[in-house]
């Protein structure tokens, strides 16, 4: 079984679009993140949620918002997609302040 | 700001090598200290930790070496194969929540 899901794992579209990514938990844990990877692998952080609650919230453009329907799921929007948004999206999730486990990850590129 | 400085970049050894990446860190409120490896086309996976009252962890062939006085620690692979071919990361936890700063990642090449 699956502990992090991300759906899609490849996201091709077309700049101005607006597109979601899902994420999935089945570990019970408290809270959820989104990262970025950039092509040198950089892995930066976004956003994070606790219990459906914003606690981390970078300097991302306002066009990125993260959603957490309930505390199993955390969904990103994009929109106006941009040819610097490309890059790999990684979801993961954490009990307390325990560590954090990672999605599969997706790959978003904007043409 | 970035708070855990990761070297070197890339590592190219040779099988049975002992390949070593160090990280340094700025801030002194970090209380937890994981390493994640990285295999292409996936997520990062958690590899091994350690806490600061601790000197040397060991968990099969990886090794983590934590000197807390000079705000430093490293990984060390005893006898690398080539599946151990990734992308690494040392990360730092800070005292409150799970927040995890990453360092910049190492590529390592493991040749046969």
């Amino acid at each position: 079984d699956t502990a992090v899901s991300q759906t899609p794992k490849y996201l091709v579209t077309q700049m101005g679009n607006d597109k979601s990514i899902k994420c999935e938990q089945n570990l019970g844990h408290d809270t959820m993140y989104w990262y970025k990877q950039d092509s040198k692998k950089f892995l930066k952080i976004m956003f994070s949620y606790n219990n459906k609650e914003l606690i981390i919230n970078e300097t991302v453009p306002n066009r990125f918002s993260p959603k957490s329907p309930d505390k199993a799921h955390l969904n990103l929007h994009i929109n106006s997609l941009e040819l610097g948004d490309s890059a790999v999206y990684f979801c993961a999730s954490s009990y307390g302040p325990g560590l954090q486990y990672f999605g599969p990850g997706t790959r978003l590129t904007v043409l | 700001q970035q708070q855990v400085k990761q070297s070197p970049q890339s590592l190219i050894v040779q099988k049975g090598g002992i390949p070593i990446i160090n990280c340094a860190y700025e801030n002194t409120a970090f209380d937890y200290f994981p390493w994640y490896q990285q295999f292409p086309g996936k997520g990062p996976a958690l590899l091994i930790a350690i806490r600061p009252d601790v000197s040397e962890k060991k968990e099969g062939r990886f090794t983590i070496s934590f000197n807390k006085s000079a705000k430093q620690f490293s990984l060390h692979i005893m006898d690398s194969q080539p599946g151990d071919s990734a992308t690494y990361f040392c990360a730092a936890k800070g005292t409150s929540g799970s927040r995890l700063t990453f360092g910049e990642g190492t590529q390592l090449t493991v040749n046969p």
